[in-house]
């Protein structure tokens, strides 16, 4: 079964403190995988996905194969940084998603 | 970008009645579309996905005769929740796949709605 693990539910820093929003995933052939944010009061939305190698909003994630990681990063926190963040896989185009349990991002200032 | 509109965005029905909630792709046609359901403070949990003019495929545990899926169009999927009961109350939001501006398939998600059962 696709399994994404996101051991932590929260994660509180101070403005300009670097984050790491952990992800691990079971491994099953060639995943995409994503990170989606869902800010307060508003709708999921895609933060950034693996196969674009892009930096959004100064946050980056790197895919690990051999630790079956996809850490989601950023080296200076802001207070607008502050939102529910979901680690998700994907079999292949066009399939389920399968999410994590999220992780609440508080940036405090 | 691509917008995915759902309504109604909120309801309160009576135990035991019905309830549609329809998921619109409003500038792209979507060949499928999921709906999740969300408890508070937790994640995202797949129902169902539907596919244009073809049965869903239900997610294991889900009750596909209690949550109705019909896709009819490439715009257009509705989720009924039949006989509704309070445990059924819930966030349920759906999202659509596919191509939007040219860029490459994703999924774009709704604002969701909020369903209480008295």
């Amino acid at each position: 079964a696709q399994r994404v693990t996101q051991p932590e539910k929260l994660l509180s820093v101070f403005k300009g403190a670097p984050v790491e929003l952990k992800c691990n995933y079971s491994y099953s052939g060639s995943p995409e995988l994503f990170w989606y944010v869902q800010y307060s009061r508003q709708r999921l939305q895609l933060l950034l996905r693996h196969i674009s190698r892009e930096s959004i909003k100064g946050f980056t994630a790197d895919l690990n194969k051999g630790e079956t990681s996809f850490h989601l990063k950023k080296p200076f926190a802001q207070e607008e940084d502050s939102a529910m963040y979901y680690c998700a896989r994907q079999a292949g185009a066009n399939s389920k998603l399968t999410f994590g349990k999220g992780i609440t991002l508080s940036v405090r200032p | 970008g691509a917008v995915v509109s759902q309504h109604p965005s909120w309801v309160i029905c009576k135990s035991g009645t019905s309830v549609k909630i329809e998921c619109r792709s409003l500038d792209f046609q979507a060949t499928t579309m999921f709906w999740y359901r969300q408890f508070p403070k937790q994640s995202l949990m797949l129902m169902a996905t539907s596919n244009e003019g073809s049965k869903a495929t239900y997610e294991q545990g889900v009750e596909k005769d209690k949550f109705l899926i019909n896709h009819a169009s490439l715009t257009l999927s509705t989720l009924t929740v039949t006989s509704a009961h309070p445990e059924d109350s819930s966030f349920y939001i759906c999202s659509a796949g596919g191509l939007a501006g040219g860029r490459e398939e994703t999924q774009y998600f709704g604002p969701g709605t909020r369903l209480l059962v008295l």
